[in-house]
């Protein structure tokens, strides 16, 4: 258990939906990061949040967008979705914002059919 | 640019050992990393080396960090079956930002 727990672990929903997928990152860890992994991309960073605040941007696009809350849990929000968001998308979390101990959750797995 | 180059696939023995290479871009890169993907599941940290650092070792698990030439490999010893996964390398990219590159992984084949 890497300590950073992602809900859902699958999630299947039609085109032009809208899905939220939420991180817990590990106890401690006050940055919190969104990447998506697909099989012709590879793994691409999405966001990062540091205490609640937005603090890098990689190859997000405009329909999906994040949040980090108080308690430091994340949401990153995927709407009107395609069939090429189908992908496994990661959240991970460190203690500072360059780096150090960084661990990934377990992932969701979205299927848009 | 950036780019982290590993090579795809590497088939071991087991028993023997195995050793993942990978060369990346960014020169002030502070921390590089190993992680380790088994089918259908996450990526597992499994080893991280700061900068300043020429070698790591973790159990089975040895880090080399050349920063001359900006090569990175991994070597896991008495490699077992249970270590076939792929291996991602990664870099953390300098200049304030805070995302990992990472290489397109290495497969790792264990056979008896």
């Amino acid at each position: 258990d890497s300590g950073v727990t992602q809900t859902p672990k699958h999630l299947i929903t039609a085109t032009g939906q809208r899905v939220t997928l939420r991180c817990s990152p590990r106890s401690g860890d006050l940055s919190v990061y969104w990447y998506q992994q697909s099989l012709d991309q590879g793994l691409q960073f999405l966001i990062q949040y540091y205490n609640g605040e937005e603090r890098a941007k990689g190859n997000i696009l405009e329909r999906f967008s994040a949040q980090q809350f108080p308690d430091l849990h994340s949401e990153l929000n995927l709407s009107s979705l395609e069939l090429g968001d189908s992908a496994l998308y990661f959240c991970a979390s460190s203690v500072e914002t360059g780096g150090g101990r960084y661990t990934f959750g377990s992932g969701t797995r979205l299927t848009v059919v | 640019g950036e780019d982290v180059e590993q090579s795809l696939f590497l088939s071991v023995r087991e028993g023997d050992s195995s050793v993942i290479n990978c060369t990346y871009t960014d020169s002030s890169s502070t921390y590089l990393y190993w992680y380790k993907q088994e089918p259908g599941a996450g990526l597992q940290l499994l080893t991280y080396i700061f900068s300043n650092m020429d070698m790591k070792q973790d159990q089975r698990l040895t880090v080399l960090l050349n920063k001359k030439d900006k090569h990175l490999s991994l070597r896991i010893a008495d490699t077992q079956t249970g270590d076939s996964a792929i291996y991602f390398c990664a870099e953390i990219q300098a200049g304030g930002y805070n995302k990992l590159i990472f290489g397109a992984g290495t497969r790792l084949a264990v056979h008896p």
